[in-house]
């Protein structure tokens, strides 16, 4: 059972390009939750979703990031018009259907912004 | 509004000492508490997960405490190792909300 899967990596934009982020929950798993970690600082929750349901979206800014979590397929976690300031890593985790109890975290992707 | 302080920021000790890394947090209301553990440039590792009703858990060299009306909770790590050298994330999950809160972490540095 392969853990949480994220690509890319690393991910270099330049100012005002889109990128776009993806995770791939463990088998099993309909909770997916992102959370982004600044450098130096601790990591921040983002969203939570399951299937095709956005469920807590209050560590989201309000512009530019989205998220989705679609039927098939992986979760999504967009930024638009990226700035220097969205440098930073950001990590997906996943819960099984029947126990949020706990989290299993992705290697995460690290965004560059140039 | 619940927020997470680990101390100290950064730990450096010699090979084969005993350690308490500390977590607080201003709210008890909480389902639990989990001791993560992150390497360079990787992801996370869950350590330790302390249900609320739990005081403590074990798990190797490892053993984590709660004292949740306290606000409380130390990561015991035994016999340090090099390979030990990480950080490690304390968070809390509180009632009522399925995010985690997370602390800034300790620094840890085992030197041989």
């Amino acid at each position: 059972n392969a853990g949480v899967m994220q690509n890319p990596r690393h991910l270099v934009r330049r100012r005002g390009q889109e990128a776009r982020l993806r995770c791939s929950p463990m088998k099993g798993h309909s909770h997916v939750y992102w959370y982004r970690q600044l450098p130096e600082e601790g990591l921040k929750f983002m969203v939570y979703l399951q299937k095709e349901n956005i469920i807590d979206e209050s560590g989201m800014p309000k512009e530019r990031f989205s998220a989705e979590f679609p039927k098939e397929g992986p979760s999504i976690l967009r930024i638009q018009q990226v700035v220097r300031g969205d440098s930073a890593a950001y990590f997906c985790a996943s819960s099984p259907r029947d126990n949020k109890n706990i989290q299993y975290f992705g290697a995460g992707t690290r965004l560059s912004v140039l | 509004k619940q927020e997470v302080t680990q101390i100290p920021a950064a730990l450096s000790v010699p090979e084969g000492e005993n350690l308490v890394l500390n977590c607080s947090f201003t709210d008890s209301a909480i389902y639990n508490l989990q001791w993560f553990r992150q390497d360079p440039g990787k992801g996370l590792t869950s350590l330790l997960l302390i249900q609320s009703s739990q005081r403590e858990q074990t798990s190797g060299r490892l053993n984590a405490s709660l004292d949740k009306s306290s606000g409380r909770s130390t990561l015991y790590i035994a016999a340090s190792q090099p390979g030990d050298s990480a950080t490690y994330l304390c968070a809390v999950r509180p009632i009522n909300t399925d995010k985690l809160i997370f602390g800034t972490g300790t620094r840890l540095q085992v030197f041989p």
